[in-house]
């Protein structure tokens, strides 16, 4: 497609069930990222990926969160023991991967987590 | 740690109104800043950035200078139209270099611009 597409735009689980977030980027980017956006809050960086490899996961908040990218293009980010204070809107963006000053992130429309 | 901190909303403007955004940074080194808009149904896109100090970036009638002096990238527009509704995000990237644009967003501002 023309942009980022996020697969589902909501989803609606219970407290302990796994979760998965698909982010399909925009064809040709290498740099892929993951941000959580709560109620009221900015976007938070949670993961960046170069190619398949997570270059920086300096923002998953716990061992519970765990992404991929196994072909360097869809990635899919995955919430193992859901909780309350998970429900938030993840976001996906993608770029060219060009060095800093010459690109820019392209976000997705995110996918809305709600944990009851 | 890097840090934004905007104008908290909501805005409500009428048409043709002056706008002022205002955000300011905390940041070690020299990070390139941003403004990101979302509007209503839509993800994040970029408005406008600039990459060092003094520098303007522009877009759509929107403006903001790389103040470096007052740590500061106030959005400014002249006259806005309702179609500029929307919550705008100032932003940050980290400075380490190479492609990781690793973002720090300020809480977003709401801006509604009544006919």
């Amino acid at each position: 497609g023309a942009g980022v597409s996020q697969t589902p735009s909501n989803k609606v689980t219970e407290k302990g069930k796994y979760v998965e977030l698909r982010c399909d980027p925009i064809s040709g980017h290498t740099a892929l990222y993951w941000y959580r956006q709560s109620l009221g809050q900015g976007p938070e960086f949670l993961i960046y990926f170069q190619g398949t490899g997570a270059a920086d996961d300096s923002g998953l908040p716990n061992d519970r969160f765990f992404a991929v990218r196994p072909e360097g293009s869809v990635s899919t980010l995955k919430i193992q023991r859901t909780e309350r204070g998970d429900s938030a809107v993840y976001l996906c963006a993608s770029s060219t991967g060009l060095p800093r000053g010459t690109g820019e992130l392209f976000f997705g429309e995110g996918s809305r987590l709600t944990v009851l | 740690g890097n840090s934004v901190t905007q104008m908290e909303g909501p805005v409500t403007l009428s048409e043709e109104a002056f706008l002022t955004i205002n955000c300011t940074y905390t940041a070690t080194g020299y990070p390139s800043l941003f403004w990101y808009v979302q509007y209503p149904g839509e993800g994040l896109q970029l408005l406008l950035k600039a990459t060092k100090a003094d520098d303007k970036g522009s877009n759509k009638g929107f403006e903001a200078t790389y103040r470096k002096e007052t740590t500061s990238f106030h959005l400014e527009k002249g006259s806005v139209q309702v179609s500029d509704s929307a919550v705008y995000f100032c932003a940050l990237s980290d400075d380490s270099g190479g492609s990781n644009y690793k973002l720090t967003f300020g809480k977003g501002t709401l801006l509604t611009v009544n006919p």
